[in-house]
């Protein structure tokens, strides 16, 4: 199956700095990139929609300018948490999908940023 | 209401037997059906994909969609520890963008 691999895994910083997490498609160029995040024990929350060479598209509740996201090339998108607080402090998992007509979403392994 | 609705267990089965997981949802333009497993704190990995109505099936794995009852399952046979995990259910309309809606997940647990 399609690979997509998600860096750094773990990531500690301090409240008020910036961090960046990168999800990359290994063996197919993706179209479409999404981040979500997850909160222990519950389902994956949609924060945006990512297509390559475009604006993301947020969902509603999710500041954009706190989290930035980038889709520079069709195997490379970037989320930055901008002046991290605590409550930041979740696991983040981006997915990609190849094409629009193709429903399938694969999977990075996740971060884990805590905000200390 | 949430649009999509999955028991969040636990559900402890022993080895061997078969497994029942279940979703609900009440948006009728869903038509892409998806089931995800994901072992903890690593990200969700793709199991089964259905389009429409129907059953589908992989080894061990069956997945059915009901739409008329806006229902879907995944049977899991001769299950196996190593299948502990959560299951997430998702799905999406036609022209949806590919934008999923998910299930909270059903914790398993396989016991020898």
């Amino acid at each position: 199956g399609a690979v997509v691999s998600q860096h750094p895994s773990r990531v500690i910083c301090k409240s008020g700095t910036s961090v960046k997490i990168e999800c990359r498609s290994l063996d197919f160029q993706a179209t479409t990139m999404f981040w979500y995040r997850q909160f222990p024990k519950q389902s994956l929350m949609l924060m945006a929609t990512s297509n390559e060479g475009s604006k993301a598209t947020y969902e509603q509740g999710v500041e954009k300018d706190k989290f930035l996201i980038n889709h520079a090339s069709l195997t490379l998108s970037t989320l930055t948490v901008t002046s991290a607080h605590p409550e930041d402090s979740s696991f983040y998992i981006c997915s990609a999908s190849g094409d629009s007509s193709n429903y399938e979403q694969y999977f990075g392994p996740g971060t884990r940023l805590t905000v200390t | 209401q949430k649009e999509v609705e999955q028991d969040p267990g636990p559900l402890s089965v022993p080895e061997g037997a078969i497994v029942s997981l279940n979703c609900t949802y009440s948006n009728s333009a869903f038509q892409y059906f998806m089931w995800y497993r994901q072992y903890s704190r690593k990200g969700p990995e793709l199991l089964m994909y259905t389009y429409s109505s129907g059953n589908k099936e992989d080894g061990r794995f069956t997945a059915q969609v009901d739409k008329s009852s806006k229902y879907i399952s995944l049977f899991i046979r001769d299950s196996q520890p190593s299948d502990s995990a959560t299951y997430l259910c998702a799905m999406s309309p036609a022209g949806g963008g590919n934008k999923l809606t998910f299930g909270t997940g059903t914790q398993l647990k396989v016991e020898l």
